[in-house]
């Protein structure tokens, strides 16, 4: 089946850093890669769609110069978190898919971003 | 726009009870439905998912119905055990009106006790 690889799994933070997240399809050729962010006990909030090769679609309210996001290949799209504040501390998750969805949808493990 | 609504939670029960967790949508086209789960720091793994009207999705004991007539895709169990406690996230895909993206439900955590 289709197998989506999140990297790291956690990863604590200096304030003013940047964090870099990188999604990997494994085994399929992502067309559109999404990113979300989870606030605990919280449903996931899209934050940006991307499609290989060409900018990303951020949601409203999500800063494109802080979330920067990069689907240089079918099976790679990275977030990085710019000039990381603690309030960006969170839980973020990829997911892919191929051919808009039609073939369903595959989630990334997750990453616990701590910014202190 | 599209939306899915789902029974708040938390939701709690014994081990072999009986599980039902209430799923709505709305949707202006022909919307995918999907139910998701995410164990403790974990990602989302997909449950099931039906694509059309009257499909019926169903995995590891769990069922779920397209009901078209009351835009519902309710998640039910017949016996739950320890190991199904997680998050449970009602999803529904509307590419005539959404594109790829998903739309998720508040979700609705599930604790089973023994």
């Amino acid at each position: 089946g289709a197998v989506v690889s999140q990297h790291p799994s956690r990863v604590i933070c200096k304030s003013g850093t940047s964090v870099k997240i990188e999604c990997r399809s494994l085994d399929f050729q992502a067309t559109t890669m999404f990113w979300y962010r989870q606030f605990p006990k919280q449903s996931l909030m899209l934050m940006a769609t991307s499609n290989e090769g060409s900018k990303a679609t951020y949601e409203q309210g999500v800063e494109k110069d802080k979330f920067l996001i990069n689907h240089a290949s079918l099976t790679l799209s990275t977030l990085t978190v710019t000039s990381a504040h603690p309030e960006d501390s969170s839980f973020y998750i990829c997911s892919a898919t191929r051919t808009g969805g039609m073939f369903g949808y595959t989630f990334g493990s997750g990453t616990r971003l701590t910014v202190v | 726009g599209d939306s899915v609504t789902q029974m708040e939670g938390p939701v709690t029960l014994s081990e072999e009870a009986f599980l039902t967790i209430n799923c709505t949508y709305t949707a202006t086209g022909y919307p995918s439905l999907f139910w998701y789960v995410q164990y403790p720091g974990e990602g989302l793994q997909l449950l099931l998912k039906a694509t059309k009207a009257d499909d019926k999705g169903s995995n590891k004991g769990f069922e779920a119905t397209y009901r078209k007539e009351t835009t519902s895709f309710h998640l039910e169990k017949g016996s739950v055990q320890v190991s199904d406690s997680a998050v449970y996230f009602c999803a529904l895909s509307d590419p005539e009106t959404s594109g790829s993206r998903l739309t998720f439900g508040e979700g609705t955590q599930l604790t089973v006790n023994p």
